[in-house]
This record gives C-alpha cells, sequence and structure tokens, in this order.
C-alpha cells in the first residue's frame, strides 16, 4: 500500500529554469515530510524538509511546499544546475511511527540540460 | 560523504544462498535503520535498531534478520535468497530526530 506517490518518473528541465517536482500522499496522519538527492552509485541524502504545521520551507535555491488539504507537496529547485540532475525521493513519516521509519515515493529523475 | 559505511558494494550469489550485509554508522549514531530498494522502487523500511535493541520493523521477510553490536555497527543476514531479493541494500543512521544519513548500499544479484 502505497502511501507516498511520486507520479512523474523523470523530469526534463533546461539550465537556469526552474524545477518543480511533486509528490501525493494519501494518510492525512503524515507529520513530516523531507526531500532526498540521490545520484548514481550513492546513497540518498538529505536535502529539506517540511513540518506539517508549516506550509513552507526554503534553504537556498531549495523550496518546498505543503497543501495539507490536498495532500500534496513540491519541491522547487531554482535555478536548477547540472548538479542538480539526480533522481529526488519524497518522504514521509507518521508520528506514531519511530522516527527513520521512513516512507518514500518511487522517485523522479531529474535532467538538467544546458 | 555520509559518513555510514557498508560492505560490501557488491554481491553475486545463487539462489538458496545466505549472505550477510554489514554497515558502520557515523560516529555517535545510536539508530540504525536498514531500507530496501527494489528495481524502480521507492526505499522500503525493513527495520531500525537503537543501542543494539531492535526498535522497530517494516515489511521485512522472516528469511531475513539484522542484528546491532555494541561497537554500534549492524548487519543485516538474508537467508534462502530467492532472485526477488535481488536489490539494492541501504543503511542509514541517525541521532535523536535528525535526517537520516544513508550509506551508497550494497547492490546484491541473486542468480
Amino acid at each position: 500500500d502505497q502511501q507516498v506517490k511520486q507520479n512523474s518518473p523523470s523530469l526534463s528541465v533546461q539550465e537556469g529554469r526552474i524545477s518543480i517536482l511533486n509528490c501525493d500522499y494519501t494518510n492525512s496522519m503524515f507529520d513530516y515530510f523531507l526531500w532526498y538527492k540521490k545520484y548514481p552509485a550513492e546513497g540518498p541524502t538529505f536535502l529539506i524538509s517540511i513540518s506539517s504545521i508549516k506550509d513552507k520551507n526554503e534553504d537556498g535555491r531549495f523550496t518546498v511546499f505543503l497543501n495539507k488539504s490536498a495532500k500534496h507537496l513540491s519541491l522547487h529547485i531554482v535555478p536548477s544546475q547540472p548538479g542538480d540532475s539526480a533522481v529526488y525521493f519524497c518522504a514521509a513519516i507518521l508520528p506514531t511511527d519511530s522516527w527513520g521509519k521512513l516512507q518514500f515515493g518511487a522517485g523522479t529523475q531529474v535532467v538538467v540540460t544546458p | 560523504d555520509s559518513g555510514v559505511t557498508q560492505t560490501p558494494k557488491h554481491l553475486i550469489t545463487a539462489t538458496g544462498q545466505r549472505v550477510t550485509l554489514r554497515c558502520s554508522p557515523r560516529s555517535g549514531d545510536l539508530s540504525v535503520y536498514w531500507y530496501q530498494q527494489s528495481l524502480d522502487q521507492g526505499l522500503q523500511f525493513l527495520i531500525q535498531y537503537y543501542n543494539g535493541e531492535e526498535r522497530a520493523k517494516g515489511n521485512i521477510l522472516e528469511r531475513f534478520s539484522a542484528q546491532q553490536f555494541p561497537d554500534l555497527h549492524s548487519e543485516l543476514n538474508l537467508s534462502s535468497l530467492e532472485l526477488g531479493d535481488s536489490a539494492l541494500y541501504f543503511c542509514a543512521s541517525s541521532v535523536g530526530r535528525s535526517p537520516l544519513h544513508f550509506g551508497n548500499g550494497t547492490r546484491l544479484t541473486v542468480t
């Protein structure tokens, strides 16, 4: 039962433009959301997170937006750079679960073209 | 470099065999988590250990087991291997409620 879904398996964007990655979830009890980035042959690395009590969190070029009524979050990367080419995973945590028991989406492959 | 070390990087074995994957967490991290990533899938939580004790379990098969030793390193044991067990296995560690730091994974191929 996949409770976190990333429906776009891939995204191609030009360097300098905005990348928008989307993530939907089905369980309204999730209280914390994270984005991880993964390069080939490496493990996922933490990018940015947001608590369910907020609707926006920003860190440099990365901004995560949370729309609880729509059970939707998005990651904006502005401006996109070639080094951003990677797989991005959305993940969520239930307050009743152990911290670190993340539920991941299937990932979105981002390719930033010159 | 996340500070989490996983060995081996690659493992090729036959169906029915048993393998052990090893993980050394970041210095100071008491929690170790194991995740499985099958082809084109997101990461699936398997199990968590905290300071030597099992803390949480996900959809881990009965053929799989794990442990965390006094020096905090962890091992994931996979037995009676099947073709469908071929996957990337990631270990992660954390301290408190901080984001997980993942190792680079062990790629298991069962032939």
